[in-house]
């Protein structure tokens, strides 16, 4: 079993709010992603990171934005969530070399009403 | 565009039978391609990789093959058990990427019936 956490697992907000998802790996892994996906589609990546200051936009267009203050902890926020944001967000991690197996974390659904 | 198509879209089958999963890609230029299994409301947690050189791997009662020259994946499991009963997605990675650009399929549900 990976060591990747994220929480909370599930939230219920109204729009407008701001919202944070935590991310952490005990794994030493440099590399860091967040995956949005949808019931019954694909993964989608919103947003990477190959180390500590280090960040990037995905393939899918996000709102949210995220930062990598340290090696282990990636979270992402939400300004203003809004009913479109909702969503299963998945967390990864993964070491260093592009051939290496991606960890991923239980996920956070999150409802946005 | 870079695609991963997965067949059947689910699957049910009786506990103690096998079953056989497919996976098609046009992902260019090829490096690897994985299969997770994603239990409902977990994130995935990946089986087997495969490489171009290789075209079979197993894991326990899972395995999986792979022909580069047509692109195709597929995941055969063995005595099926409840405990199956999950989406299992292809993931394919593309080569000369410092990311490791990774396209994901849809993914198959599985059921597995007691």
């Amino acid at each position: 079993e990976a060591d990747i956490y994220q929480t909370p697992r599930y939230l219920v907000i109204g729009t407008g709010k701001k919202i944070t998802l935590e991310c952490s790996q005990t794994m030493g892994h440099d590399k860091m992603y967040w995956y949005q996906q949808d019931p019954g589609m694909e993964l989608h990546l919103i947003h990477y990171s190959y180390g500590v200051n280090s960040t990037e936009k995905g393939d899918l267009s996000s709102e949210s934005t995220v930062s990598r203050i340290r090696t282990e902890h990636f979270p992402l926020t939400l300004e203003s969530a809004r009913p479109s944001h909702t969503s299963q967000y998945l967390c990864a991690s993964s070491e260093a070399g592009n051939t290496d197996t991606q960890y991923f974390g239980p996920g956070t659904r999150l409802t946005v009403l | 565009k870079n695609q991963v198509e997965q067949s059947p879209q689910s699957l049910i089958i009786l506990e103690g039978k096998n079953c056989t999963l497919q996976c098609n890609y046009t992902v260019s230029p090829f490096s690897n391609l994985r299969w997770y299994k994603q239990d409902t409301g977990r994130g995935p947690v990946s089986l087997t990789i495969m490489t171009f050189s290789e075209n079979t791997k197993s894991n326990g009662r899972y395995t999986a093959t792979l022909d580069a020259d047509t692109k195709q994946s597929s995941l055969h499991i063995t005595a099926s058990q409840l405990s199956d009963s999950a989406s299992y997605i292809c993931v394919v990675s593309d080569r000369g990427s410092t990311l490791g650009r990774l396209y994901f399929g849809r993914g198959t549900q599985l059921t597995v019936w007691p």
